[in-house]
């Protein structure tokens, strides 16, 4: 089976701009969790979704926003860019909502200028 | 405050030896602990995970002790060998309700030397 993949791997914007990154969960699974690493916060939750809908946020600001289509794929909008956005955004599936397991894919790279 | 706390950043420990990596806890509610391992430029893997019913679980090389009166948690590899070298990642979760998220340590960089 794939493992979860990531696009793009590495993207540079500026500040005030906005950015979006796609994940594929793998075959069948039907939860995608977002996740945001930096080395001063380490990994941190920013939201789940299932069926479509969002599950479960964690405490970051409306700039940050995802959606997840019929299909289990997900993405993540990050809008009016700042420099503390820079990080790794990693995204994860588990079969179901709420699972303990989940699978990571390699995350995406986002450098604000 | 952070909920899941990895006092050491890195540890470094020879082949063939023991590595032992800790993980402390406040929230009382976290019952499901899970490790996972990071090398460079990939997503976390999961590792190994361990119930609050249970004291210990071993998978190989791979064993996790949990003491929940101390909320501590720890995993032991035996033998350690050069391709464990990684960040190891504590994880816990509260089970049931609408909590699914996992919340992470900031990670200890292990390096195993040959």
């Amino acid at each position: 089976k794939a493992g979860v993949t990531q696009t793009p791997r590495y993207l540079i914007k500026t500040r005030g701009q906005q950015v979006t990154l796609s994940c594929s969960p793998i075959s069948g699974h039907r939860s995608v969790s977002w996740y945001q690493q930096t080395p001063g916060q380490g990994l941190q939750f920013l939201f789940e979704y299932f069926s479509e809908t969002q599950r479960n946020k964690g405490n970051f600001p409306g700039r940050f926003s995802g959606r997840q289509f019929s299909n289990s794929r997900s993405e993540m909008n990050v809008s009016t860019l700042e420099l503390g956005d820079s990080a790794l955004y990693l995204c994860a599936s588990s079969l179901e909502l709420a699972q303990n397991e989940q699978f990571f894919g390699p995350g995406t790279r986002l450098t604000v200028l | 405050d952070q909920q899941v706390k990895q006092n050491s950043p890195s540890l470094s420990v020879q082949e063939g030896r023991i590595s032992i990596l800790n993980c402390d806890y406040t929230n009382s509610m976290f019952d499901y602990f899970l490790w996972y391992k990071k090398y460079p430029a990939e997503g976390p893997t999961f590792l190994i995970s361990i119930s609050s019913i249970k004291d210990k679980n071993e998978d190989g090389r791979f064993t996790v002790f949990l003491n929940k009166s101390a909320k501590h948690l720890s995993l032991h590899i035996v033998p350690s060998q050069p391709g464990d070298s990684a960040v190891y990642f504590c994880a816990a979760v509260e089970y049931g309700g609408s909590q699914g998220n996992l919340i992470f340590g900031k990670g200890t960089k292990l390096s195993v030397k040959p």
